[in-house]
Parts: C-alpha cells; structure tokens; sequence
C-alpha cells in the first residue's frame, strides 16, 4: 500500500499570508507511460463532505480559486494557499490514486 | 438536482452487521466508479472500497476485507455496503462516491453514521 505523509499537521495562519502543506507518498505516484502524478488534493470543512481542488498534483478544479495551488511530481507534493483567506480554514487531504487501495494523507488543519 | 443519500446507519453491537445505501437521483450510476470513504470522528478520511460499473471489479481496504461487500444495482440506481462483524474502529460517517475512475471526482453524498458499541 502506498503511505500517504502530510506535514504538517496544523497551521496557524493570519490572513493574507502564505500557507505551504507538504505531502510524501511512500513510492512514487508519477505514472511513465502518460507523465502523470496521481495525487489529489481534498479540501473538508466541518459538516461537509470533502471537496476536490487538485487533480493530477496541480491541475485545479474548476471554480477553485487561483491562490490555492497544487506542485510536485514522484513522491513530494505541496498544496500552496498564496494569500489565506477566511473562507480557506479547512483540514487539507492529500491523496493518491494510482493504485488500490486508494489513500489519503492524515490531513493538515489550517487556521487563522 | 444531483444527489446522493446514504441510508441505513445506525447504533449496532460489535459483531454484528448493518447494511449502508446510497440512492443517486438526477443522474445514473451506471456509468460511474462507486466508492465508499469513511471518517472516524474527529479523524482523517480513510478510503473503504470501491466497485467499477459493472461491477465486475472490486477493491477494498485491508482492514475491511473478508468482513465488508459492496455492491450495486444499477437498475435501482444505488450502491450497497454489507458490513458483518462489525468492530469499535468501524464507527465512522461513510460517505457514497460516484466518480470516474480512482480520482474520486465527481459527487459525494453527505454521509451515514455508522456506531459500533455495545
């Protein structure tokens, strides 16, 4: 199974500043034969179910806003929020799905 | 509307079973990868299992293998998980996902709440 390692496990953030949240996968997720990471990025707030921002490490979804970024390739992945908003306080998931079982990193609690 | 609705949770001894639904309205299943995710509370998400559209592929968590089935009716438009021997560390929301493929893509239902405890 492939370990999904978010760090780190909370910020503390105020508005309008840079938030970085790495993530490692145990074996790498970056599939050769069509050059693509599997790894997604889940935003969940409370109540809710979790919503995707990230597919294939930095293509973003659509309506997702533009300071919210996802980078990396192979085994290291950061989800980068570049000026925190108050609507961007959430627990951040990293994900892969390259192989079964599919799985997530243990989130990343960002506050303000 | 697009939506899923999971049934069927509830307060259940250890040991014993339950079976979780998931109804999907304003669009058909049929085409879509079926997931199952679950979230203990105050935990992370933990991926369950999965079926694919004819239900001729599926794919589980370990820790849930020989003890959990997922299946679905695609006439009925729903998606089942049968869930037997039931422990403590099963006591999650289990959220319903249609997607695509392996990227879990698509729609998420609000989630059925699942208690293992004597």
């Amino acid at each position: 199974d492939i370990v999904m390692t978010q760090s780190p496990d909370s910020l503390a953030m105020s508005l309008g500043e840079r938030a970085t949240i790495n993530c490692k996968s145990s074996q790498s997720v970056l599939y050769n034969s069509n050059n693509k990471n599997y790894l997604a990025w889940f935003q969940q707030k409370p109540g809710q179910p979790p919503k995707l921002l990230i597919s294939w490490a930095s293509t973003r979804e659509s309506g997702v806003p533009d300071r919210i970024s996802g980078s990396g390739s192979g085994t290291d992945f950061t989800l980068t929020i570049s000026s925190l908003q108050a609507e961007d306080v959430a627990v951040y998931y990293c994900q892969q799905y390259y192989s079964a079982p599919l799985t997530f990193g243990g989130g990343t609690k960002v506050e303000i | 509307e697009v939506q899923l609705v999971e049934s069927g949770g509830g307060l259940v001894q250890p040991g014993g079973s339950l079976r979780l639904s998931c109804a999907a309205s304003g669009f058909t299943i049929s085409t879509y990868w079926m997931s199952w995710v679950r979230q203990a509370p105050g935990r992370g998400l933990e991926w369950v299992a999965n079926i694919n559209q004819d239900g001729s592929e599926k794919y589980y968590v370990e820790s849930v293998k020989g003890r959990f089935t997922i299946s679905r009716d695609n006439a009925k438009n729903s998606l089942n998980l049968q869930m037997n021997n039931l422990r403590a560390e099963d006591t999650a929301v289990f959220y319903c996902v249609a997607s695509g493929g392996f990227l879990l893509r698509g729609y998420w239902g609000q989630g059925a709440l699942v208690t293992v405890s004597s």
